[in-house]
């Protein structure tokens, strides 16, 4: 099973501030790594897929990057409704897993 | 417009049994592999089972093989998840996701809770 690992759990920021998440893999995924994110209450939403790609309606503001073991998701400016929990997520391998999460909070 | 809509959730004794629903409108699931995802109370995303568009390949989580069956009915348009020999770490919402894209869950429904509890 791959594991997806997410840095930090927590982080705290303010709008307008620019913030970078992480998520490592245990193996290589290639590019096929996704992100989501869940607000309370809430289903979670795709943001990025196979890395990078933006998935549809999704703002500028959010941007994807790595491949292999390590991934970046970064939101350029943070707006107030961006503060949720991001999960990353690996399609290479069966099964396909999610990381525990990141929680982007208001600082 | 994309929708999905779980229904079927409910309380459950361990070891019973329970079929969820998932009702899809402004697409044909027949077109595109289907997921179940669910979320315990407080807790990440865990992948449960999906299907492919063929609806021969399925494919589930190593704790849910044996016990839970995917399946849809095209003239209904509907995906099912039916669910035996439940546990108590059964107990979570499920989603019923559409993959637009192979394997990433590009629309979501509103989650139905299943509870598994004597």
């Amino acid at each position: 099973e791959v594991v997806l690992t997410q840095s930090p759990a927590t982080l705290s920021l303010s709008p307008g501030e620019r913030a970078t998440l992480s998520c490592r893999a245990s193996q290589s995924v290639s590019i096929y790594l996704g992100w989501y994110q869940q607000k309370p209450g809430q289903a979670p939403r795709l943001l990025i897929y196979d890395a990078s790609n933006r998935a549809t309606g999704i703002p500028a503001r959010f941007s994807g990057s790595g491949s292999g073991t390590d991934f970046t998701l970064t939101i350029s400016s943070l707006e107030p409704e961006d503060f949720a929990v991001y999960y990353c997520q690996q399609r290479t391998k069966w099964p396909l897993t999610f990381g525990h999460g990141t929680r982007l909070e208001i600082k | 417009e994309v929708q999905l809509v779980e229904s079927g959730g409910g309380l459950v004794q361990p070891g019973g049994s329970l079929t969820l629903s998932c009702a899809a409108s402004g697409f044909s699931i027949s077109a595109y592999w289907m997921s179940w995802v669910r979320q315990a109370p407080g807790k990440g995303l865990e992948w449960v089972a999906n299907m492919k568009e063929d609806g021969v390949g399925k494919y589930y989580v190593d704790s849910v093989k044996g016990r839970f069956t995917i399946s849809r009915d095209d003239a209904k348009n509907s995906l099912y998840l039916q669910m035996n020999s439940l546990r108590a770490e059964d107990t979570a919402v499920y989603y019923c996701a559409c993959d637009y894209i192979p394997n990433y869950f590009d629309y979501w429904g509103q989650g139905a809770l299943v509870t598994v509890s004597s």
